[in-house]
């Protein structure tokens, strides 16, 4: 399969504990973007970097979450001392980035995070 | 900021039956309009995106999408739907920009789930 992959596919864990998701986009993808979901709710923006560069962050992406793509290719996104807010669906995606640039997205399945 | 209504929550059509799912955006620029798809345990996937040029675009498995600028609208059409049809449409808009490229982040909709009962 040689679409978006993202590790671990679920991931439960206790208040106040760190947790990492990782990442792996399309390989020629340049664009890579986080994005997290809850119930009834569309994928809200949380971060996109292009190559390594992080070009952008929501507000939502509290002091307690940090992305990082360092050497533009696979990304990690870690959230420290989880709270149960942090509940939800973590998605990634990638696009490529030129000038005739189409606008798809490529999703992962996605990262299920379930703070207890 | 941009942002993006889908006006039905959930809709329950029978096989053949027509669909329109409503999508009206709010941004001030020119912008890029998509309806991604999610089928039940897949992840989302493009539907059908408009760019420039002709308003009516046509996606995969017969569905079309119609962008009326006067009405900040970008409605998804389908005129009979199947079993298979069944999944969570998401409206999404990002903005354009002039060389034709786009602003990175899509802003979606929270989303209509369609359920078809054969």
């Amino acid at each position: 399969d040689t679409g978006v992959s993202q590790d671990p596919r679920h991931k439960i864990t206790k208040r106040g504990q760190n947790v990492t998701f990782r990442c792996d986009p399309i390989s020629e993808h340049n664009r890579l973007y986080w994005y997290r979901q809850t119930l009834g709710q569309g994928p809200e923006f949380l971060t996109y970097f292009q190559n390594e560069a992080q070009l952008e962050k929501s507000r939502l992406l509290s002091d307690r979450f940090s992305a990082e793509r360092p050497k533009g290719s696979f990304s990690t996104l870690e959230i420290q001392r989880t709270e149960q807010g942090d509940s939800a669906m973590y998605l990634c995606a990638s696009s490529l980035s030129r000038s005739l640039y189409t606008g798809e997205l490529f999703f992962g399945e996605g990262s299920r995070l379930t703070v207890l | 900021a941009q942002s993006v209504s889908q006006h039905n929550h959930h809709v329950i059509l029978s096989e053949a039956a027509s669909l329109e799912l409503g999508c009206n955006y709010s941004y001030g620029g020119t912008v890029n309009l998509f309806w991604y798809v999610q089928y039940p345990g897949q992840h989302l996937q493009l539907l059908l995106k408009y760019f420039s040029g002709d308003p009516l675009v046509k996606g995969i498995k017969g569905f079309e999408a119609e962008f009326i600028k006067s009405k900040f609208s970008f409605n998804l059409r389908k005129p009979s739907v199947q079993w298979s049809d069944t999944a969570e449409y998401f409206c999404a808009v990002n903005a354009a920009l002039d060389y034709g490229g786009s602003q990175g982040n899509l802003i979606f909709g929270k989303g209509t789930k369609l359920s078809v009962k054969p």
